[in-house]
């Protein structure tokens, strides 16, 4: 497609639940980055994902949340027994990588953990 | 630790103004650096980039200035419009690396 797409949208869960979010980059695009946005917070990166090479894991707040990528390109999110503090809006992006270019964003999920 | 700063949570502008949205960052490793603006309920969009061997890129009315030696950035909109006020964040890092973002400015253009 011409844009990121992320699914769902809205997601509402029960805390303890686990939830998955995907994320569909730009074509051809080789780096793929996960961010969430708190409530009046501002953008923190969670996973970073740059062709084959090992993803950067250094944001994920616990072991909890995981990432994959599969073919080099779809992505999923994965929050495991979800607590209330999960609730944000979590961004997938994409960019060409070191071919240099924006990040461009995805619309979002907005995960809420009641 | 943040290495990304953008100290100013929020800026008011009389339409028709310049609009100065700043940025600093404390990593001289990072070459690449962009600006984002953010409506509600909406991703953020790529606004301009600049990177580390430039000191100056333009896009219409907007102009992002680097200061290497002191680690600052800035965003001017001139003339700012009403359609401009958003959330604008800055981000820096490397190019093949992750991105840093700051923690936004909330820019309201006033009719």
């Amino acid at each position: 497609g011409a844009g990121v797409s992320q699914s769902p949208s809205n997601k509402v869960t029960e805390k303890g639940k686990d939830v998955e979010l995907r994320c569909d980059p730009i074509s051809g695009h080789t780096a793929l980055y996960w961010y969430r946005q708190s409530l009046g917070q501002g953008l923190e990166f969670l996973i970073y994902f740059q062709g084959n090479s090992a993803p950067d894991k250094s944001g994920l707040p616990s072991d909890r949340f995981s990432a994959e990528r599969t073919g080099g390109s779809v992505s999923t999110l994965t929050i495991q027994r979800t607590q209330q503090e999960d609730s944000a809006v979590y961004l997938c992006a994409s960019s060409r990588g070191l071919a240099g270019g924006p990040v461009v964003f995805g619309p979002g999920t907005r995960l809420t953990v009641l | 630790d943040q290495q990304v700063k953008q100290n100013s949570p929020s800026l008011s502008v009389q339409e028709g103004r310049i609009s100065i949205l700043n940025c600093d960052y404390t990593n001289s490793m990072f070459d690449y650096f962009l600006w984002y603006k953010k409506y509600p309920a909406e991703g953020p969009t790529f606004l301009i980039s600049i990177s580390s061997i430039k000191d100056k890129n333009e896009d219409g009315r907007f102009t992002v200035f680097l200061n290497k030696s002191a680690k600052h950035l800035s965003l001017h909109i001139v003339p700012s419009q009403p359609g401009d006020s958003a959330v604008y964040f800055c981000a820096a890092g490397r190019l093949g690396q992750n991105f840093v973002f700051g923690p936004g400015t909330r820019l309201s253009v006033l009719p």
